[in-house]
């Protein structure tokens, strides 16, 4: 596609439950990264992926969360027993070089996840 | 440690104004700055990307200033339409990840 997709673009789980956020950056994009953003709130980095290793997982909040990344394409944001403090729009991002010095990055529209 | 501020955090005025929104950022020592645009509950949408060599660049309606020694940008809009109303957020980059200001929430009103 020509943007950063992600899905679902909602989600409404139970509290306990696990979820997973899927982020499918543009093509040849060699960074991807995470972000929350709770309500009424700004943007909060969880991790950042330069191909399929993080060297920057230091934004996940707990052992509940965890991510991976296959090779340079899709990465998954797992969010396990979820809580009702995990309630956010989940942000991903992808940009096509190693650092933001010298590039942009391009975001998706979000997922919107709702433990209740 | 870098820290981006944006004043006002919320702005509303009558459709034709003319506006400027402003960043603060306390590290000189940066290489670009962005400036972004999220509607309620979406994504961010990229407005303007100023590299550090760079004093402005323009889109438009809108123009960005960048004056690394006093560590300010500036985002100017134009003859302001309803539409134009969303939450705009200024970042640079850090080691990893985009450092973002805390936003100025922006309402044009018909």
């Amino acid at each position: 596609g020509a943007g950063v997709s992600q899905s679902p673009s909602n989600k409404v789980t139970e509290k306990g439950k696990d979820v997973e956020l899927r982020c499918d950056p543009i093509s040849g994009h060699t960074a991807l990264y995470w972000y929350r953003q709770r309500l009424g709130q700004g943007l909060e980095f969880l991790i950042y992926f330069q191909g399929n290793s993080a060297p920057d997982k230091s934004g996940l909040p707990s052992d509940r969360f965890s991510a991976e990344r296959t090779g340079e394409s899709v990465s998954t944001l797992t969010i396990q027993r979820t809580q009702q403090e995990d309630s956010a729009v989940y942000l991903c991002a992808s940009s096509p070089r190693p650092s933001l010095a010298n590039t942009e990055a391009f975001f998706g529209q979000g997922t919107r996840l709702t433990v209740v | 440690k870098q820290e981006v501020t944006q004043i006002p955090a919320a702005l509303s005025v009558p459709e034709g104004e003319n506006l400027v929104l402003n960043c603060s950022f306390t590290d000189s020592a940066i290489y670009n700055l962005q400036w972004f645009r999220q509607d309620p509950g979406k994504g961010l949408t990229s407005l303007l990307l100023i590299q550090s060599s760079q004093r402005e660049q323009t889109s438009g309606r809108l123009n960005a200033s960048l004056d690394k020694s006093s560590g300010r940008s500036t985002l100017y809009i134009a003859a302001s339409q309803p539409g134009d109303s969303a939450t705009y957020l200024c970042a640079v980059p850090g080691t990893y990840k985009y450092i973002f200001g805390t936003g100025t929430r922006l309402k044009v009103l018909a």
